[in-house]
């Protein structure tokens, strides 16, 4: 039974350009949550996509958008990247739109230079 | 606004004591609690989820007790080995009653000495 993956592993940008980072959740799981990282920090939520639909959104500007495909899959695309968008990218799958015992995948570490 | 706090600083504990973390929150209702567990340069890993009418949940090595009256909630580690060294993060449920993420304290390093 696969678990979350994510790709790419890293990933270096140069400011003010565009990124996509991909997840696919655990078996059987329907929802995808987007979390940034910063280094000594929790994780921050980003969005929720459940049925296709962003359901939820943290407190993250509007560069920051994504997508979920008919089979649960999800993309994060980040645009006009700033040096302070260095993060690591977590992913989290859970089921029906919940955030209970969310399974997270390895990340995405992002650097942006 | 709302806040979540843990042990800011690194706990040190020697192999086979109890490790005892501790993570305070304001201006929460939060419908449950949830501990994870994090290893450098990994996604957390979930491990114990305690409810608002919990007050206690354990998992083989692994207990938590949850006090809404003090907003507190305490995450013990007992007969600790090396192998627990990592961060744990404490993540409460947003107001929406999870459908708006969770959010996470900083966490706290967790040092298992030989």
């Amino acid at each position: 039974d696969a678990g979350v993956t994510q790709s790419p592993t890293h990933l270096i940008k140069t400011r003010g350009q565009q990124v996509t980072l991909r997840c696919s959740p655990k078996s059987g799981h329907d929802t995808v949550s987007w979390y940034q990282q910063a280094l000594g920090q929790g994780p921050q939520f980003i969005f929720q996509y459940y049925e296709e639909e962003e359901r939820q959104r943290g407190n993250f500007p509007d560069r920051f958008s994504g997508h979920q495909f008919p089979n649960y899959s999800s993309e994060l695309n980040v645009n006009a990247l700033l040096l302070g968008d260095s993060a690591l990218y977590l992913c989290a799958s859970s089921f029906s739109a919940s955030v209970y015992e969310q399974y997270f995948g390895p990340g995405t570490r992002l650097t942006v230079t | 606004s709302q806040k979540i706090e843990q042990n800011s600083e690194a706990l040190n504990i020697q192999e086979g004591k109890t490790a005892t973390l501790t993570c305070n929150y304001t201006n929460y209702s939060p419908a449950y609690l949830q501990w994870y567990r994090q290893d450098p340069g990994r996604g957390p890993v979930f491990l114990l989820l305690i409810r608002e009418n919990e007050k206690e949940k354990r998992k083989e090595r692994l207990k938590v007790t949850f006090d809404t009256t003090l907003k507190q909630s305490l995450f013990h580690i007992t007969a600790s080995q090396p192998a627990d060294s990592a961060t744990y993060l404490c993540a409460l449920d947003g107001a929406g009653g999870g459908a708006d993420g969770l959010t996470f304290g900083k966490g706290t390093h967790l040092i298992i000495q030989p």
